[in-house]
């Protein structure tokens, strides 16, 4: 059974770095696309990066490019999400998903988020 | 404002046909696939539809997904209440080298 488990979420200042994580397992990490999406309280989906099966290619939103990174461990089948500069509108709870294939929205498994609060 | 426009609302008696609107632009759904989710209160999104008009393992055949030029629609034939949800149609857009999502769409059953 694929799961995709995040966490790292907290209350955290503008300003301010935060990384998430997403444990995967029930499935060939490495030979699959990784995503991160958001959802604002109240608000609509955001797509927010894309990581390639082997890391060597990562695409992000506008909306964060420059100030989140996204990375992971094969090794260790995990997914990270490094956010720097944080700000009050990138409130929201954090998503990973898994890509069927890399350049699609193919989302057939989802976490149930982590909850990240910037907020003085 | 989203890159895919949807409409906000929509609404339908059980038993009946709902559409769902879902319009883009030539670098996204004019051509890449379209995806459509559904997400209950409180829960992580479900895949309805996938590319265009695929339905994944254990969705009902009463959701069906369709696309013409830059737009694409979503079907739900004999509504259901348990059918009240937000839906979200996505695709992948070449300009912006990135996934887009359209606003989403709170479904009523009446």
């Amino acid at each position: 059974e694929v799961q995709l488990v995040e966490s790292g979420g907290v209350v955290v200042q503008p300003g301010g770095s935060l990384t998430l994580s997403c444990a995967a397992s029930g499935f060939t990490f490495d030979d699959y696309a990784m995503h991160w999406v958001r959802q604002a309280p109240g608000k609509g989906l955001e797509w927010v990066s894309l990581i390639t099966w082997d890391g060597g290619s990562t695409y992000y939103a506008d909306s964060v490019k420059g100030r989140f990174t996204t990375s992971r461990d094969n090794s260790k089948n995990s997914l990270y999400l490094q956010m720097n500069s944080l700000r009050p509108e990138d409130t929201a709870l954090y998503h990973c998903a898994k890509g069927e294939v890399p350049a699609a929205p193919w989302f057939e498994y989802w976490g149930q988020g982590t909850l990240v609060t910037v907020s003085s | 404002q989203s890159v895919l426009t949807q409409p906000p609302s929509a609404s339908g008696t059980p038993g009946q046909r709902v559409t769902i609107s879902c319009s883009g632009s030539s670098s996204n759904i004019g051509s890449n696939y379209v995806y459509w989710f559904q997400q209950l209160p409180g829960t992580a999104p479900k895949l309805l539809i996938y590319r265009d008009n695929q339905r994944p393992s254990g969705v009902p055949d009463r959701f069906s997904g369709s696309k013409s030029g830059t737009s694409a629609s979503l079907a739900i034939s004999g509504l259901r209440s348990e059918d009240e949800a937000d839906y979200y149609c996505a695709a992948w857009d070449d300009s912006l080298s990135g996934v887009v999502f359209g606003g989403g769409t709170k479904l009523t059953v009446l």
